[in-house]
C-alpha cells in the first residue's frame, strides 16, 4: 500500500460526459502528478501541484482541468470525453525531500464507449 | 531529445537468470535522481530503486541493483535470480530539479520470466 488513494478505481461512461477523479495523496505529502497511460503505452505527464498550487502542466488538453485543495487532496476533471481518453490515469504524491520517489495510488481506469 | 531512454520493448529471461534492463538519461543538472518502477499486469506502479546523482556506490534492495555511470549517463537495472513474479513492465525515471522537480519517464521495458 503506497499511502495514495485514487478513486473512483473502475468508471464507466459515455461520449460528451464528464468525469471527476480523486486523489489522495500521502500523509505529509505537498506535491501532486496526475498521469494519463493509454493501453500499451507509458506514462503522459498531465499536471502537477505543489501545496496548492499549480506547479507544472504536461501535455494536458484543454478538455481537462485540476486543482489541489487545502486539505491537499486533488481532482481531475474530465469533460467532453473522447473515446481516446480511455485510460488508466494514475495520481502520484512526494515529500520533495530525501528520496524524493513518486508514490502511486492504484489508478483510476476510465472506459468511454 | 528524449530524457529517458529504454531501447528494448521486450525482454526475456529464464527463471533464476540475471537480467539486465537499459536506462539512459539526459540532463544537464549536477543534483539528480533515478528511479526503476515495477508495473505488474494489474496494472499499479511499485518503486523499485532509487540512486542520487552524488552517489558513489550503486544502490542494491534485494535482488535489485542499479549499475549506475554517470559519466555514459546510463542507470541500468540488473534483477538478480528472476522468478516467475518480475514479469511485468519496467520504467526508468528521472527527477530533475531544474525543471521543478518534474520526473521523466521512460516508455518501458516488458520482461517475462520464462519458467
Amino acid at each position: 500500500d503506497s499511502g495514495v488513494t485514487q478513486t473512483p478505481k473502475h468508471l464507466i461512461t459515455a461520449t460528451g460526459q464528464r468525469v471527476t477523479l480523486r486523489c489522495s495523496p500521502r500523509s505529509g505529502d505537498l506535491s501532486v502528478y496526475w498521469y494519463q497511460q493509454s493501453l500499451d503505452q507509458g506514462l503522459q505527464f498531465l499536471i502537477q501541484y505543489y501545496n496548492g498550487e499549480e506547479r507544472a502542466k504536461g501535455n494536458i488538453l484543454e478538455r481537462f482541468s485540476a486543482q489541489q485543495f487545502p486539505d491537499l487532496h486533488s481532482e481531475l476533471n474530465l469533460s467532453s470525453l473522447e473515446l481516446g481518453d480511455s485510460a488508466l490515469y494514475f495520481c502520484a504524491s512526494t515529500r520533495e525531500g530525501g528520496t524524493g520517489e513518486l508514490f502511486f495510488g492504484e489508478g483510476s481506469r476510465l472506459t468511454v464507449l | 531529445a528524449q530524457k529517458i531512454t529504454q531501447t528494448q520493448p521486450g525482454m526475456f529471461v529464464q527463471e533464476k537468470e540475471a537480467v539486465t534492463l537499459d536506462c539512459t538519461y539526459d540532463t544537464s543538472d549536477q543534483s539528480y535522481g533515478l528511479f526503476w518502477y515495477k508495473q505488474p499486469s494489474s496494472g499499479e506502479m511499485i518503486f523499485l530503486i532509487y540512486q542520487g546523482s552524488y552517489d558513489e556506490q550503486n544502490a542494491t534492495e534485494g535482488r535489485y541493483s542499479l549499475n549506475f555511470q554517470k559519466a555514459r549517463k546510463s542507470a541500468n537495472l540488473v534483477i538478480s535470480a528472476s522468478q516467475l513474479g518480475d514479469s511485468a513492465m519496467y520504467f526508468c525515471a528521472m527527477r530533475e530539479p531544474s525543471t521543478g522537480n518534474q520526473f521523466y519517464f521512460g516508455t518501458g521495458t516488458s520482461l517475462t520470466v520464462i519458467p
